[in-house]
């Protein structure tokens, strides 16, 4: 399967806890998205990759969040101290230039 | 804000055409309309986009009003494994060097297809 892939699937955490999501994009894509998806909603645009450098982000993104894609490549999400609002599924994407995003599965945030 | 309203639900029976409205009054004249569908549990699929010109693929037709304030997604013949969440979305531009396009998601349209 060539598309976008994101580990885990699943992440149960307590709160307080510091979590770290992955994403594989697809390989010659060189844009990459972090988007957040609470229950009865549309995703929400988080944070923006070309390449390895980070070009945008949310206000949605606070501080105890922090995004990286070290070599251009796959890319994490870690949360500090996590909160109870923090439970979301949280999806990433990527795409050409100015292509489609295609999305990964995503991983479900639960927070106790 | 998402640029665009959807009916919050529909039902469509199986085999008969399903077709999704959408407005998108304060579209600008360079910005697409996309539609996605997200299947529970999954991430959201792409299914077509458009700028001016009707556009049809493999998966669906979209007709986009000739004011381009309003479009419509067709799926021709629903099938159960069309049951979904459809989001309709006005790409927007750059708003600086550098930026990136934003897909602004709304809460779209709950389709289900019924047997």
């Amino acid at each position: 399967d060539t598309g976008v892939s994101q580990n885990p699937r699943h992440k149960i955490t307590k709160r307080g806890q510091n979590v770290t999501f992955r994403c594989d994009p697809i390989s010659e894509h060189n844009r990459l998205y972090w988007y957040r998806q609470t229950l009865g909603q549309g995703p929400e645009f988080l944070t923006y990759f070309q390449n390895e450098a980070q070009l945008e982000k949310s206000r949605l993104l606070s501080d105890r969040f922090s995004a990286e894609r070290p070599k251009g490549s796959f890319s994490t999400l870690e949360i500090q101290r996590t909160e109870q609002g923090d439970s979301a599924m949280y999806l990433c994407a990527s795409s050409l230039v100015s292509g489609k995003l295609f999305f990964g599965s995503g991983t479900q945030l639960s927070v106790l | 804000d998402a640029k665009t309203t959807q009916p919050p639900s529909m039902d469509c029976a199986e085999g008969r055409a399903a077709n999704l409205p959408c407005n998108h009054s304060t579209i600008s004249g360079n910005e697409y309309v996309y539609w996605y569908r997200q299947i529970h549990s999954q991430g959201p699929q792409y299914i077509i986009h458009g700028l001016k010109n009707n556009e049809t693929n493999e998966m669906a037709s979209l007709i986009i009003t000739e004011d381009r304030k309003s479009s419509t997604l067709i799926l021709p013949h629903a099938t159960l494994r069309d049951t979904a969440v459809y989001y309709c979305i006005v790409r927007e531009g750059p708003d600086r060097v550098g930026g990136t396009y934003k897909y602004i998601f709304g809460t779209g349209t709950r389709l289900k297809v019924l047997a």
